[in-house]
């Protein structure tokens, strides 16, 4: 059964620093690893997919990286700013269906 | 940019009732998705639906729901006979192809009484 965990449960910086996601999944029998962004109260918004034949995909200054055969993906976020204070939710899709993490809760302060 | 809505956005029921949860995914998308999140636990798989069927389904999914597409914009996700457990949020989500991104939408919440 595939699991999925995210490091750390939260996050606190001060604007302007680059900082660093962790997902890491114990089937690396996967089809695509997805991250998502969620604002209390409201869906998930779709950052990045990076299909299993991918090692990384970037959208803006965000960059996610995947390492398929170790079980991980990392994401990274530029010069973060305070509308980046969100859930972090990372999900893996294999099989058809998708298993998400805990997430990690981010805090940019001004 | 084209969204998932769903409706309502809030549902109180009583326990043991029917509910059914509507989506309108994204116009040209083809697979379709249904998600619960227990609050403060997280987002659970519930089944995906494509080509007027259901492709998967988690062991959640059991026969106390069922899933539509009555029309060609609609998507629905019924439970039937309603237990306390069953509280919690609910999102769809849409995507063009099975590995292209899933877009979801803001969600139900569901109450039991």
């Amino acid at each position: 059964k595939q699991e999925v965990t995210q490091i750390p449960a939260a996050l606190s910086v001060p604007e302007g620093e680059n900082l660093v996601l962790n997902c890491s999944f114990t089937d690396s029998a996967i089809y695509n690893l997805q991250w998502f962004r969620q604002d209390p109260g409201k869906g998930l918004t779709s950052l990045l997919l990076i299909q299993s034949s991918q090692r990384e995909q970037t959208s803006g200054r965000l960059n996610a990286s995947l390492d398929k055969s170790s079980g991980r993906s990392t994401l990274y976020i530029a010069a973060s700013q305070p509308g980046d204070s969100a859930t972090y939710l990372c999900a893996v899709t294999n099989a058809g269906k998708s298993t998400f993490g805990d997430g990690t809760t981010l805090t940019v302060k001004p | 940019e084209p969204e998932v809505t769903q409706t309502p956005s809030h549902q109180v029921t009583q326990m043991g009732q029917e509910v059914i949860l509507r989506c309108v995914p994204i116009s040209n998308h083809l697979y379709f998705y249904w998600y619960r999140q227990i609050l403060g636990q997280k987002v659970e798989f519930l089944v995906s639906f494509y080509n007027n069927e259901i492709s998967e389904k988690s062991e959640i999914f059991d026969d106390q729901f069922s899933v539509e597409r009555p029309d060609g914009s609609n998507f629905t996700l019924k439970i039937r006979s309603t237990k306390l457990e069953d509280s919690a949020m609910y999102f769809c989500a849409s995507s063009w192809q099975s590995n292209q991104p899933q877009h979801f939408g803001d969600g139900t919440r569901l109450s039991i009484l």
